[in-house]
């Protein structure tokens, strides 16, 4: 069992929907980042939320840390084909080094 | 500025095998950590440094090692390949050992274990 389920895994949508990944866990996280990674590269880094119902905006992505700090939300207004890639979040708590712990992700391919 | 950089890119190993692989961190950056990504999962932590000391180590087996040098370039060997270590090897560095814990990622290498 995954300390950090995000969901859904897989995510095949039409260009100009609207979606949400969710990223879920019993712990409690000091902050927690959002990645996206193209296939064979590493993550690039999108965001950063550390406060409880912070909400940060990043053109058409909106990310939500919740009120207790142990989960999160991505959610990309009209999606576009250049979205298509694989989304991570990972956590990082005081009590472990703050090393990070990455969700499995969620491959999400927008249609033309 | 020039990101993290790692290298090589790809390699094939056989198992039983030793592969070392290295790690730049950006300049200014003092924490380097290593993750292993397995097709189609998130990263798996296996070590962090910071001033060239370990700092964290996840659930990998011994046959897994790895040093931050004076310059806080670093390297990750693994002794004794087994097929199930084929992987995308990430680096990232971070600043510092800090409660926030941006990390940058490089590019991986990709092992293959035949």
């Amino acid at each position: 069992t995954q300390l950090l389920e995000q969901s859904p895994q897989f995510l095949s949508i039409q260009e100009g929907e609207n979606l949400t990944v969710y990223c879920n866990s019993s712990s409690v996280f000091s902050s927690l980042q959002w990645y996206r990674q193209e296939p064979g590269e590493g993550p690039v880094l999108l965001v950063t939320v550390v406060t409880g119902g912070e909400v940060k905006k990043l053109k058409r992505l909106t990310f939500q840390f919740g009120d207790a700090r142990k989960d999160s939300s991505l959610h990309i207004t009209a999606a576009q084909p250049g979205d298509t890639d694989l989304y991570l979040c990972a956590g990082a708590q005081r009590n472990a080094g703050n090393m990070l712990t990455f969700g499995g992700g969620t491959r999400l391919m927008v249609k033309p | 500025d020039a990101g993290v950089t790692q290298s090589p890119t790809h390699l094939i190993k056989t198992r039983g095998q030793h592969v070392t692989l290295r790690c730049s961190p950006i300049s200014g950056h003092k924490s380097v950590s290593w993750y292993q990504q397995v097709l189609g999962q998130g990263p798996q932590f296996i070590f962090q440094y910071y001033e060239k000391e370990e700092r964290g180590r996840g659930n990998f087996p011994d046959r897994f090692s790895a040093r931050q040098f004076p310059n806080y370039s670093s390297e990750l060997n693994v002794n004794a390949l087994l097929l199930g270590d084929s992987a995308l090897y990430l680096c990232a560095s971070s600043w510092q050992q800090g409660r926030y814990n941006e990390q940058f990622f490089g590019p991986g290498t990709r092992l293959t274990v035949l």
